[in-house]
């Protein structure tokens, strides 16, 4: 079976700090997907990255980037220099060859504070 | 380019009452469509998904069930409301290549009162 977990709830930093979202994944396919969604207050779920099992390198897109290590299952999303509109609720999600949509962690809500 | 389209925004609806929501997709052909429920506070669960016209899958036994009548148009129905039905429901698509991103649809808000 296949799982996401996100154990921080909720996070707040003041803005202009980095702050890193923690997601941890179980699956049992040798070839999966991992994403990340941001759901800012207006609820509607906005798709920011996806990685393939294959490619561990780091991927960095303006502030954010991604650290996707498979030895310790792992595809954690840093923010460089906080915003106040970086505020959301961030999902992490896996898709593998045993499922035809994503399974979703139960969010971090980030709070940044101006 | 693709839109997706999800009405109502807001619904508050008394237990026991019928539900319809309604969802459409622009701009591609023969999506995969999803209904997700978000309770609050917490993650997306999966309710049904649909791979074509007539065909869904069923995530969860529950007391909803979803239609596909037309290729692009997806349905989530209830005949009785239950207070537990409330919550902030997600209409999605994406293409048919393996393991790819969803589109998402800006969300149903159902309070059950």
């Amino acid at each position: 079976a296949q799982k996401v977990t996100q154990a921080q709830t909720e996070i707040s930093v003041v803005e202009k700090e980095d702050v890193t979202l923690d997601c941890v994944y179980e699956t049992r396919d040798t070839t999966y997907y991992l994403f990340w969604y941001k759901q800012p207050p207006s609820g509607e779920l906005v798709f920011l990255i996806r990685r393939n099992s294959f490619d561990e390198q780091n991927e960095i897109s303006g502030r954010y980037s991604w650290n996707f290590q498979k030895s310790t299952s792992s595809f954690n999303f840093t923010i460089t220099a906080s915003q106040v509109v970086d505020s959301a609720v961030y999902f992490c999600a896996l898709s593998d060859t045993g499922r035809r949509a994503l399974t979703f962690g139960s969010g971090t809500r980030l709070q940044v504070q101006p | 380019s693709q839109t997706i389209h999800q009405w109502p925004a807001t619904l508050v609806q008394p237990v026991g009452s019928p539900l319809s929501l309604e969802c459409t997709v622009e701009g591609t052909s023969n999506p995969n469509l999803y209904w997700y429920r978000q309770a609050a506070g917490r993650g997306l669960q999966l309710l049904f998904y649909s791979v074509g016209i007539g065909q869904i899958s069923s995530e969860v036994p529950q007391n909803l069930s979803a239609s596909r009548p037309q290729d692009r148009q997806f349905i989530l129905s209830s005949k009785k409301l239950l207070l537990s039905d409330s919550g902030f429901y997600l209409c999605a698509w994406s293409d048919h290549t393996p393991n790819t991103e969803a589109f998402f649809g800006q969300g149903t808000r159902l309070t059950v009162v």
